[in-house]
């Protein structure tokens, strides 16, 4: 069965550090790879999606993600965080086939940007 | 353009009663989700439509859950009789059609407690 796996559940970092959240996916095909995010009292919003070509993709406030075909992977980064990122990331996938263009989420990492 | 809407924002009940959600979707989106988020989880599936057929429904517990959306619009949700690990953010999403690679718009959630 598909999946998703993110490892942190909870980063709290000091604003202007460096950000990575890992995701690793488990499918058997092509695969669609999203990262949403939810700031507090907001709906679930898109940060950004690979569907294929440059694995380096960037999403909207700075972030980027990295897809590693080898490694299963589709890390998002940002490379200095603000106190407004404060929110719950979650990492997300699709495939092509039957069951698996269910749209998959990770169990989200929260993150905390201290002032 | 608009969101999708949900309604209530909060919902409690007691064990053994019944409850139902309405969701609107983003005006012209084609494809609707249900989601169960249990706290500390990623969102995961329940039933999703193309305009007012079932695609998709191989994660909804049948013997309690339903949901409807007749005129491939507005769509509910209905748990009859709820049970406590009912518990848990019910999200509607929308799409403007059925790939994998179509983002999904997300609802604000119900939050169900089942006393």
């Amino acid at each position: 069965a598909q999946s998703v796996s993110q490892h942190n559940h909870h980063v709290i970092l000091s604003e202007a550090a460096s950000l990575e959240l890992g995701c690793n996916y488990s499918y058997g095909g092509t695969v669609n790879l999203f990262w949403y995010v939810q700031y507090p009292g907001q709906h679930l919003q898109l940060l950004l999606k690979y569907f294929s070509g440059d694995p380096l993709v960037k999403g909207i406030k700075g972030f980027e993600a990295e897809f590693i075909k080898s490694k299963f992977s589709f890390n998002l980064r940002k490379p200095s965080v603000q106190w407004s990122d404060t929110a719950e990331y979650f990492c997300a996938a699709t495939g092509f086939r039957g069951s698996a263009r269910q749209l998959t989420f990770g169990s989200g990492t929260q993150l905390t940007v201290l002032p | 353009e608009a969101g999708v809407a949900q309604s209530p924002r909060y919902k409690i009940i007691e064990k053994r009663q019944s409850v139902a959600f309405w969701c609107n979707p983003i005006s012209g989106h084609a494809t609707l989700y249900w989601y169960q988020q249990i706290l500390g989880q990623g969102p995961k599936l329940l039933i999703q439509f193309q305009n007012n057929g079932v695609v998709d429904d191989s994660q909804l517990p049948k013997d309690r859950f339903s949901a409807e959306r007749l005129k491939g619009v507005d769509s509910t949700l209905k748990i009859q009789p709820a049970k406590l690990e009912d518990s848990a953010v019910y999200l509607c999403a929308s799409s403007l059609g059925v790939s994998g690679q179509q983002p999904q718009h997300f609802g604000d959630g119900t939050r169900l407690s089942i006393l």
